[in-house]
């Protein structure tokens, strides 16, 4: 079975800043599929950013973008320029296209302080 | 169009009675997910839909959970006999189709069992 780790329960940044939330996995299986999701205290889960493990090319969305290093099963998000609106809980996860190929597998969880 | 909605937002209940809690995906989505948040074990997978079937449903805990959808749409969970330890968010999400579509989640409902 697939598992996600996030091993910072909390992060903090101030406005305009970098910060970068860590994200590891273990998986067997050599195609897969990588997201962040943020979670405000509104609940609504908002994808942030999403890589297939085919691609080796980083994903970036605007001020977010991750680093996969597949070999070391590891997807950091890095967020530029944070604002206070990125203030959440990131999630981590992973989606199998082998098996049970639907079900996400979450990590724990960061949760992200913006000080302005 | 409009994203995946759920109802109620917040649903408290006595021990022993059931609750349904309802899942509208978005609009032509074909897989429909179910999710559960708890305190101690965090965000685990509950069941998926595809169409009307669902193909995996390893994730429900316990015979007292159940779970149905109608018209490749509306999905309803349904918790018999709820137990404090139900106590969670419960979320929906729904995805164009399985496997390689991001799936997009609803707010939730706050499920609290006195």
């Amino acid at each position: 079975a697939q598992t996600v780790t996030q091993s910072q329960p909390e992060m903090s940044v101030q406005e305009a800043e970098t910060v970068t939330l860590s994200c590891t996995y273990d998986t067997s299986e050599s195609d897969y599929y990588l997201f962040w999701y943020k979670q405000p205290p509104s609940r609504q889960m908002i994808l942030v950013i999403r890589q297939e493990a085919y691609k080796q090319q980083n994903a970036t969305e605007n001020r977010f973008s991750v680093n996969f290093q597949k070999a070391a099963k590891s997807f950091s998000l890095k967020i530029s320029d944070s604002q206070l609106g990125d203030a959440a809980m990131y999630f981590c996860a992973y989606r199998s296209t082998e098996t049970s190929g639907s079900r996400l597998t979450f990590g724990e969880g960061t949760q992200l302080t913006v000080n302005p | 169009g409009a994203g995946v909605s759920q109802s109620p937002s917040n649903k408290v209940t006595e021990k022993g009675k059931d609750v349904e809690l309802r899942c509208d995906p978005i609009s032509g989505h074909t897989a429909l997910y179910w999710y559960r948040q708890s305190l101690g074990q965090g965000l685990e997978f509950l069941i998926y839909f595809q169409g009307n079937s669902a193909p995996d449903k390893s994730g429900l805990p316990s015979d007292r959970f159940s779970a149905e959808r109608t018209g490749g749409s509306v999905s309803t969970l349904t918790i018999q006999r709820t137990q404090q330890e139900d106590s969670a968010v419960y979320l929906c999400a729904s995805s164009l189709i399985p496997f390689t579509d991001t799936q997009y989640f609803g707010p939730g409902t706050r499920l609290t069992v006195l």
